[in-house]
């Protein structure tokens, strides 16, 4: 079964440049979840959806994060205009949301901001 | 503030032995615990849970216990085994908040022949 898939893997671009972080979640789950991982605070939420709607985005750091998820098989992570401290591991995970369910994370994607 | 503690940043321990990882957390309102392992480049892979109304959960090697008066949870691996070295994660979450995730700050294990 396919996992969660998030593209790219690896992402180095300029300050000020749009990035956009991509994920496709499990099939048929329907919670989806974004965290950023640093040395400094370790693994942190920023924003979930339940049923392609945003439930909680108070993780978002600052106006220039912004998420979407347009339909139950995509969702992205916008960052405009970046900056060298958005340096991180972004991963997404999507798990169902009956219930105690453990939630399934993707490899993630190693963005650097020069 | 971090309200999932895990106290040791690394942890050595010999093959066929037990390796005991601690977390403690601080919000009382938590009510469902995870391990998550996870390998350099790769995603943190989930592991073992524990719901509040549980104190012990069992699989295989793993077992999780969790003491709620001490807000302390640990994880035994028994016998441990090269391939169990990763760093290993410890999560809480709160059902009333769509079981998003908190997590520790990590214990790297090595687990040597």
């Amino acid at each position: 079964d396919a996992g969660v898939i998030q593209s790219p893997r690896h992402e180095v671009t300029e300050m000020g440049q749009e990035v956009t972080l991509r994920c496709k979640p499990i099939s048929g789950h329907n919670s989806l979840f974004w965290y950023r991982q640093t040395m400094m605070r370790g693994l942190e939420l920023l924003i979930y959806f339940n049923n392609n709607v945003p439930i909680d985005d108070s993780g978002m750091p600052e106006d220039r994060f912004s998420a979407k998820m347009p339909n139950a098989s995509f969702s992205t992570l916008k960052i405009q205009p970046s900056e060298p401290r958005d340096s991180a591991v972004y991963f997404c995970a999507s798990s169902q949301n009956t219930g105690n369910q453990p939630q399934h994370f993707g490899d993630g994607t190693r963005l650097s901001i020069l | 503030d971090q309200q999932v503690k895990q106290n040791s940043p690394s942890l050595s321990v010999q093959e066929g032995r037990i390796s005991i990882l601690n977390c403690d957390y601080t919000n009382s309102m938590f009510d469902y615990f995870l391990w998550y392992k996870k390998y350099p480049a790769e995603g943190p892979t989930f592991l073992i849970s524990i719901s509040s109304i549980k104190d012990k959960n069992e699989d295989g090697r793993f077992t999780v216990f969790l003491n709620k008066s001490a807000k302390h949870l640990s994880l035994h691996i028994v016998p441990s085994q090269p391939g169990d070295s990763a760093v290993y994660f410890c999560a809480a979450s709160r059902s009333n908040s769509g079981y998003a995730l908190n997590f520790g700050k990590g214990t790297s294990l090595l687990v040597t022949p």
